[in-house]
């Protein structure tokens, strides 16, 4: 299985802000279509997961603009330019290379 | 717009069965590959179970195999998750996923299954 790893654990950001969320996984997520596929996700509580990007740096549909996905391999981060008080939760990673679909552990976000 | 609604969660005992269902509406479901991914209190997403559009390819996570069954049927936009033989452990709230560009791109609101005599 690939292990996700997934730093910092946690992360307390003035609004306004930047906040960055580094992604490791124990193997490549380059897959022989070209394609790496390493993907983000903020579960706010109460809810269910919102996927922001999708393979590495693709912004889903309606995700703001301030959240920047990038990487290559096994080392990936997500980039919050701005922390806005929406933005809290719980951010994972996930790969989607290979069976079984991985998570990192998560990171918490919180606003000081 | 894409739905996905959960349903069949609840209070089952060690040992006992559960069947769970997701209605999925404002897309083809017939189409897509679907997933379950399950998040225990207090603790990270699991992935669970995946099925093909036609329902005749499954993939079972090492902790389920043997015990779940994931099934669909295409008629009804219906996706089903046959537990038995649950355990403690099995304790989680349970999603539905849709899949997007090889992402889960869409998840359901989840529901509750928790193991306990």
């Amino acid at each position: 299985d690939i292990v996700m790893t997934q730093t910092p654990l946690s992360l307390s950001v003035t609004p306004g802000q930047p906040a960055s969320i580094s992604c490791k996984s124990s193997q490549s997520l380059l897959h022989s279509d070209g394609g790496t596929y390493l993907n983000w996700y903020l579960k706010k509580p109460g809810q269910s997961p919102l996927l922001l990007i999708h393979e590495v740096s693709n912004r889903f549909s309606g995700v703001a603009d301030r959240f920047r996905g990038s990487g290559s391999g096994t080392d990936f981060t997500l980039e919050i330019s701005r922390v806005e008080a929406e933005d809290v939760g719980i951010y994972f990673c996930m790969q989607s290379l290979q069976l079984p679909l991985t998570f990192g552990g998560g990171t918490k976000v919180e606003i000081k | 717009e894409v739905q996905l609604v959960e349903s069949g969660g609840g209070l089952a005992q060690p040992g006992g069965s559960l069947r769970l269902s997701c209605a999925a509406s404002g897309f083809t479901f017939s189409n897509y590959w679907m997933h379950w991914v399950r998040q225990a209190p207090g603790k990270g997403l699991v992935w669970v179970s995946r099925i093909s559009p036609d329902g005749s390819n499954t993939r079972y996570a090492d902790s389920v195999k043997g015990r779940f069954t994931i099934s669909r049927d295409n008629a009804k936009n219906t996706l089903y998750l046959h537990m038995n033989s649950l355990r403690a452990e099995d304790t989680a709230v349970y999603y539905c996923t849709r899949v997007f560009s090889g992402a889960l791109g869409y998840w359901g609101q989840g529901t509750l299954v928790t193991v306990s005599s």
